[in-house]
């Protein structure tokens, strides 16, 4: 695609369900992050995939977030039972891995647990 | 220490002005560097990169760095009301691929 692509753009949840977000990075693009950002704060690294491998999960906040990617292409964040902490809008991006390594963000999704 | 400092600001310039905005960082071996904007509501689009020491000129953005300072400077000339907005600073700290942004610095162009 022409850029990476997040979804939903919005999701409300309850408390205790678990949640799906997903990413489509840049074609081509081989590495993808995952960040968070809560309300007023700065951009929290969650995890780095190469390929369909991901070599630095140290930003997962807890066992009840995990990630996947397949195909090289598209990445699912899970969080299970899900907490009101969680709430923030998660981001994905994707660059490639040689070069200067610019990385580009998808529009996010904006998590509310309620 | 964190990795990567941002004053939060607000900057006000007057519009036409010359915006500086700084980041330090604190690995001294990170190799690249990078500034993004970030309209409140919307994710960070990246603006400049750089990796070499010195100046790099992109319209009316210049990105600076110095690696023996630790530090890297956007500086926007000819600021528009347009460029209000948060402006990351990121660094790919050396022996990983991810990044670390800093809190970012708010920055008001007043017409």
């Amino acid at each position: 695609g022409a850029g990476v692509s997040q979804s939903p753009s919005n999701k409300v949840t309850e408390k205790g369900k678990d949640v799906e977000l997903r990413c489509d990075p840049i074609s081509g693009h081989t590495a993808l992050y995952w960040y968070r950002q809560s309300l007023g704060q700065g951009l929290e690294f969650l995890i780095y995939f190469q390929g369909n491998s991901a070599p630095d999960k140290s930003g997962l906040p807890s066992d009840r977030f995990s990630a996947e990617r397949t195909g090289g292409s598209v990445s699912t964040l899970t969080i299970q039972r899900t907490q009101q902490e969680d709430s923030a809008v998660y981001l994905c991006a994707s660059s490639y891995t040689t070069g200067p390594r610019k990385a580009f963000f998808g529009q996010g999704t904006r998590l509310t647990v309620v | 220490q964190k990795e990567v400092e941002q004053n939060s600001g607000p900057l006000s310039v007057p519009e036409g002005a010359i915006a500086s905005l700084n980041c330090t960082y604190s690995d001294r071996g990170s190799q690249s560097f990078f500034w993004y904007r970030q309209y409140s509501g919307k994710s960070p689009e990246l603006i400049m990169f750089i990796y070499s020491n010195g100046d790099k000129e992109d319209g009316r953005f210049t990105a600076q760095l110095n690696k023996a300072s630790q530090y890297v400077s956007l500086l926007i000339r000819d600021s528009q009301p347009s460029d209000s907005a948060t402006y990351l600073c990121a660094v790919n700290p050396s022996g990983t691929y991810k990044y670390i942004f800093g809190t970012g610095t708010r920055l008001k162009v007043l017409a």
